[in-house]
């Protein structure tokens, strides 16, 4: 069974640029997640989607970064403009289910100069 | 709301010796806990996790963690290190929904 995919694995851009980063999840898995793992911090929950509705976007900063899931399968995560604090890792994770094992894909690293 | 919190955030052990990451937790309802390790360059993998039942849980690669109501905790244990155990290691709790709250993660150095 294929993994989720992620890409690009990195990204180097000035502040005030815009950057998306790509996810397929693992196939047939309904719910799909984004994270932001900041160096030296564990992964902190951005977006949560179920299917091609949001769960949960609680801690999406929203006035610059925004997220997609068209049809309910890939995932579209992008920021618009970026500023030095989004430098990060920027996870992808997908599970059967909202009960079910979360698998993350191998991240994004983006820095922002 | 949930939170975790690891003591350490470097630990170092000699190969051969007992490898223990502490994990403390607040939860308002029944706590699902996990550990994910994650080496250099690669996504989260999960070890272990306790969601009901027996609270001695046995994960891969020989690691186990015991889940202590009393004292919040949910330690993680190997009897023996490997080099090759050498990663960072998460501690999370997830709360409604299925979403996950990560501590800030311990490094785990071991020396030859």
């Amino acid at each position: 069974e294929a993994g989720v995919a992620q890409s690009p694995r990195y990204k180097i851009i000035e502040k005030r640029q815009s950057v998306a980063f790509w996810c397929n999840p693992i196939s047939g898995h309904a719910t799909l997640y984004w994270y932001q793992q900041i160096l030296g911090q564990g992964p902190k929950l951005l977006i949560q989607f179920q299917n091609n509705g949001v769960v949960d976007d609680s801690q999406l900063p929203k006035d610059r970064f925004s997220a997609e899931r068209l049809k309910g399968v890939d995932s579209t995560l992008k920021i618009q403009p970026a500023k030095l604090e989004d430098s990060a890792v920027y996870l992808c994770a997908s599970s059967h289910g909202l009960i079910y094992e979360q698998y993350f894909g191998p991240g994004t690293r983006l820095t922002v100069t | 709301a949930q939170s975790v919190t690891q003591l350490g955030s470097h630990v170092s052990v000699s190969e051969g010796a007992l490898v223990l990451l502490r994990c403390n937790y607040s939860s308002s309802v029944p706590p699902y806990l996990f550990w994910y390790v994650q080496y250099p360059n690669q996504g989260l993998q999960l070890l272990l996790k306790y969601t009901t039942g027996a609270t001695l849980v046995k994960g891969i690669n020989g690691f186990e963690a015991e889940f202590k109501k009393s004292e919040t905790s949910f330690h993680l244990t190997k009897p023996s290190a490997h080099m090759s155990d050498a990663a960072e290691y998460f501690c999370a709790v997830e709360g409604a929904g299925n979403m996950l709250t990560f501590g800030g993660g311990t490094r785990l150095m071991v020396k030859p």
